[in-house]
């Protein structure tokens, strides 16, 4: 069983519309949860970092972690093409441990 | 500054040969780390070098190995390699590793013929 899981998607959905991406995790010494960006032919780019439970707001985007059932969300509102891209998910254990990624879930918004 | 740059961009090898990948960080970052990624994967861990040291290890063959010059500056190498090493290999760079963002390269395409 792979640490974090996500749906590869495809995922499309028409732009303005809210969109909600969703990981599991098996690792329950999982404290630190980010959301990473991967626009095609690039390396991934942090969106959000969050700490133990709880959610965290940043533009368009809120990320929510519920530690109880090892369940990590990101909400895009608003969504725009350029929103295009694969969302990693990804935790650690703690602040200095390897960082583990989620597969990958493709988003499309159509303009 | 300048972002984390990879080289090569691309390399295509055959079946037992070995390559090595180079990854110069963000300046100022002593931190490296190394990923593999596929289709069917996603991003996996390999290492983490500071300060010239491995801290931290992921579950990949003694085939896949690392090392950290003074600069920073990282080499990854694989040797023997296997079709099923076909694959994106990423570095990322931070401060320190603890708690901040993970600055990504663009990554090495690698094609195992």
């Amino acid at each position: 069983q792979k640490e974090v899981e996500q749906d590869p998607g495809p995922l499309s959905v028409p732009e303005g519309a809210i969109v909600s991406l969703n990981c599991t995790y098996s690792n329950s010494a999982f404290q630190y949860f980010m959301w990473y960006r991967q626009y095609s032919r690039k390396g991934p780019d942090l969106l959000m970092y969050t700490y133990s439970s709880g959610n965290k707001e940043d533009g368009r985007f809120t990320a929510q972690v519920d530690k109880s059932s090892k369940y990590i969300s990101l909400f895009i509102r608003d969504s725009q093409p350029s929103d295009s891209a694969t969302y990693l998910c990804a935790g650690r254990k703690t602040s200095y441990d390897k960082v583990i990624f989620g597969p990958g879930t493709s988003l499309s918004v159509i303009p | 500054k300048a972002g984390v740059t990879q080289t090569p961009r691309y390399l295509i090898k055959t079946r037992g040969q070995q390559v090595t990948l180079s990854c110069s960080p963000i300046s100022g970052h002593r931190s490296v780390s190394w990923y593999q990624q596929t289709p069917g994967q996603g991003l996996q861990f390999l290492f983490e070098y500071f300060s010239e040291t491995q801290r931290n290890k992921g579950n990949f063959p003694g085939r896949f190995s690392g090392r950290q010059f003074s600069n920073s500056r990282s080499e990854m190498n694989v040797s023997t390699l296997e079709l099923g090493d076909s694959a994106l290999y990423l570095c990322a760079s931070s401060e320190t590793g603890g708690g901040e963002k993970l600055f990504f390269g663009s990554g090495t395409q690698l094609s195992v013929l």
